[in-house]
């Protein structure tokens, strides 16, 4: 199975900031990563897809890069509604997920 | 608009089996899969499985492929996920999610409200 490793395991910012999230993979996922935003008590909500490509709906503050095993999700301009926990998730072979990153108020 | 509507809360015992239920509506169901994916309480979200409407493939993960069956009823498009011999460690939200494709693995763009499975003596 591919492995998924998320960096930081948390961090803290304040509205208005950048953020970046990595997530590396064991081997290569080429460009089958996803990520998934989630808060307090409810589902995960889809973000990106295939690395770099926004769902609908989703604000274009979130960006994603990256090809074979490293992976970026940046916030640009972070807004009160981002804070939340963010999970990468390779779905080349078996899915995995990252073990997430909490994004917390300074 | 796309809807899954999961079956409600559960409390089983150690050795027991929980059956899980998906209802979908708002879309063409043959047309997407389901993946399952479960969140125990403070962890992060493991992948447990998926299935396709369409022609009825199933995928499971290494860790509970020996215990996990997953199923369909197109006539009332409902999923259904069984997961046998349940350890205090199976204690979570379960949550069915719409794929993106329909026979192939691919991420969720539409989610249940969970499940939460508890499991104790």
């Amino acid at each position: 199975d591919i492995q998924m490793t998320q960096s930081p395991s948390s961090l803290s910012a304040s509205v208005g900031d950048r953020v970046t999230i990595t997530c590396r993979a064991s081997q290569t996922v080429y460009k089958y990563l996803s990520w998934y935003q989630q808060k307090p008590g409810k589902a995960p909500n889809l973000l990106i897809y295939t690395t770099s490509t926004l769902q609908n709906g989703v604000p274009s503050r979130f960006s994603g890069s990256g090809s074979g095993t490293d992976f970026t999700l940046t916030i640009t301009n972070l807004q009160p509604e981002d804070f939340a926990t963010y999970y990468c998730q390779q779905t080349y072979t078996t899915p995995h997920f990252g073990g997430g990153t909490k994004v917390e108020v300074k | 608009q796309v809807q899954l509507v999961q079956s409600g809360a559960e409390v089983r015992k150690p050795g027991a089996s929980v059956k899980v239920s998906c209802k979908a509506s708002g879309y063409s169901f043959p047309s997407h899969g389901i993946n399952w994916v479960r969140q125990a309480p403070g962890q992060g979200l493991e992948w447990l499985g998926w299935i396709s409407i369409s022609n009825g493939f199933t995928n499971y993960a290494q860790k509970i492929r020996d215990r996990v069956t997953m199923t369909t009823d197109t006539s009332t498009t409902t999923v259904y996920m069984e997961l046998r011999t349940l350890e205090p460690d199976d204690t979570a939200i379960y949550f069915c999610a719409r794929t993106t494709a329909p026979t192939v693995i691919t991420p969720s763009d539409y989610w249940g409200q969970g499940t939460l499975v508890t499991v104790s003596s």
